[in-house]
C-alpha cells in the first residue's frame, strides 16, 4: 500500500497568514493527489484534485502543488472559515489511502 | 444539484451486519463510481471499497474483503454498502461520494452527510 504522510500534524496560524501543508507519497504516484478539507461533524470537501487544479467552487487562496512524491496545499491569506481539518489522497493505485490529516488551529 | 443522501444513524449489536443507503441526484448515476470511507471518531479517513454502478462491479480493500459488500438498485439511483460480522471498531461514520473519473484524478467530488454506526452490546 502507498503511505501518504503529512506535515505538520497540527498548525496553529492567525488570519491572514500564509499556510503550507505538505504531504510526502512512499512512492511515485505521478500527480494522482487530492486535497480535501474537513470540517468538525460535516462530510470532506474537495479543494484540489489531480495535485494542482482548483476544484470548481474553492476559493481561489487555495493551491497545490508537487515535487517528485512531495505535494504540497497551500492557503495564501487565511480566513475564518479556513480553520479545518486538511487530508491529502493518493489515486494512483488501490486501495486508495489518505494522509493522517493536518488541523489548523487559530492562533 | 449533485447530491448524495444516507440512511440514517444505526446501533448494532456485535456479529450483527449493517447496510447503510445512499441515494444520489443531480446527475445520472452509472456515470461515476460510488466510492465508501469511513471514519473513527477523532480518526482519519479509510477507504473501504469502490462499486461501478453502471456494471456493478467493485473492489474493496483487502482489510475488509469478506465482509463488505457494495451493491446498487439503478432505478432508484441508490448505492449500499454492508458490512458483517461488525465489532467494536467498526464504530464510525460511513460516508459514501461520488468519484470524479481518472480524467480527473479520480478525486471525490460530492459526499453523503455520513451515517454513524455503532457497534455496542
Amino acid at each position: 500500500d502507498i503511505q501518504m504522510t503529512q506535515s505538520p500534524s497540527s498548525v496553529s496560524a492567525s488570519v491572514g497568514d500564509r499556510v503550507t501543508i505538505t504531504c510526502q507519497a512512499s512512492q511515485s504516484i505521478g500527480s494522482w493527489l487530492a486535497w480535501y478539507q474537513q470540517k468538525p461533524g460535516k462530510a470532506p470537501k474537495l479543494l484540489i484534485y489531480a495535485a494542482s487544479s482548483l476544484q470548481s467552487g474553492a476559493p481561489s487562496r487555495f493551491s497545490g502543488s508537487r515535487s517528485g512524491t512531495d505535494f504540497t496545499l497551500s492557503i495564501s491569506s487565511l480566513q475564518p472559515e479556513d480553520f479545518a481539518t486538511y487530508y491529502c489522497q493518493q489515486a494512483y493505485s488501490f486501495p486508495i489511502t489518505f494522509g493522517q490529516g493536518t488541523r489548523l488551529e487559530i492562533k | 444539484q449533485v447530491q448524495l443522501v444516507q440512511s440514517g444513524a444505526e446501533v448494532k449489536k456485535p456479529g450483527a451486519s449493517m447496510r447503510v443507503s445512499c441515494k444520489a441526484s443531480g446527475y445520472t448515476f452509472t456515470t461515476y463510481d460510488i466510492i465508501w470511507v469511513r471514519q473513527a471518531t477523532g480518526q482519519g479517513l479509510e477507504w473501504m471499497g469502490w462499486m461501478n454502478p453502471n456494471s456493478g462491479n467493485t473492489g474493496y480493500a483487502q482489510k475488509f474483503q469478506g465482509r463488505v459488500t457494495m451493491t446498487r438498485n439503478t432505478s432508484i439511483s441508490t448505492a449500499y454498502m454492508e458490512l458483517s460480522s461488525l465489532r467494536s471498531e467498526d464504530t464510525a461514520v460511513y460516508y459514501c461520494a461520488r468519484g470524479t473519473g481518472y480524467s480527473s484524478g479520480y478525486s471525490f467530488d460530492s459526499w453523503g452527510q455520513g451515517t454513524l454506526v455503532t457497534v455496542s452490546s
